[in-house]
């Protein structure tokens, strides 16, 4: 049974970077049929899709978070991350990484397993 | 980016009411459109994709329709494990975008 799992601080500093993980169990990160994203959910909003990643290192950004958004992969601890720099309290939000499966018009398509989400609160 | 509305933003219903939910996109998503259920405090669960095939173990109760830009999500007979919100997503193109949200509480 694939398991998503993301941690990291739940506290993070104005204009400092966030840096969360997800680590994959019962599947492999390097499969060729899936891409590994994350998504956030701000407290009691909407969801918006932050980007996604192939094992291969191609990467795919939303256009709202501009260049402050990395997501690199570490095949060798079956991991991915997101870094999103120079937050605000904007950022404040349930952060879940997620499989996405292979389609759409770009080949990449929707989520179908998420992990449980992890709250990061920016203070000032 | 391609917005999603959904409407109505919110309803109630009674256990065994046919409740349907519907999501428009600012452009067409050919048939590239998924439905989640989300409970308080839980991550979204996948219900369907690509507008009309059912996730695997979801209940033959949900059904999804539509193609281009007007997509419906139908519940045949509501059931008290129903209650929640229920998101539409474009997985067509970039940035993917998800509808506000459709929140269904009892009557």
């Amino acid at each position: 049974q694939l398991q998503l799992q993301e941690s990291g601080p739940g506290l993070v500093k104005a204009s400092e970077t966030l840096s969360l993980t997800c680590t994959v169990s019962g599947g492999s990160i390097s499969s060729s049929n899936y891409y590994w994203g994350w998504i956030r959910q701000p407290p009691g909003k909407g969801l918006e899709w932050i980007g996604s990643m192939y094992y291969s290192g191609s990467t795919y950004y939303n256009p709202s978070l501009k260049n402050r958004v990395t997501i690199p992969v570490d095949m060798s601890k079956n991991q991915f991350s997101l870094r999103l720099s120079s937050v605000t309290a904007a950022d404040t939000a349930v952060y879940y990484c997620a499989r996405q499966t292979s389609g759409g018009r770009y080949g990449i398509a929707h989520p179908d397993y998420w992990g449980q989400g992890t709250l990061v609160t920016v203070s000032p | 980016a391609n917005q999603m509305t959904q409407s109505p933003s919110s309803l109630s219903a009674s256990v065994g009411d046919r409740v349907t939910i519907t999501c428009r996109a600012s452009q067409g998503v050919r048939n590239d459109l998924g439905w989640y259920q989300q409970k308080p405090g839980k991550a979204p669960k996948l219900l369907i994709y690509a507008a009309s095939t059912l996730q695997s173990g979801v209940p033959s109760r949900f059904s999804g329709s539509g193609s281009g830009t007007d997509f419906t999500l139908t519940i045949s007979s509501l059931q008290p494990e129903d209650f929640a919100t229920y998101y539409c997503l474009q997985d067509y193109d970039y940035p993917f975008t998800f509808g506000p949200g459709t929140k269904v509480d009892v009557k």
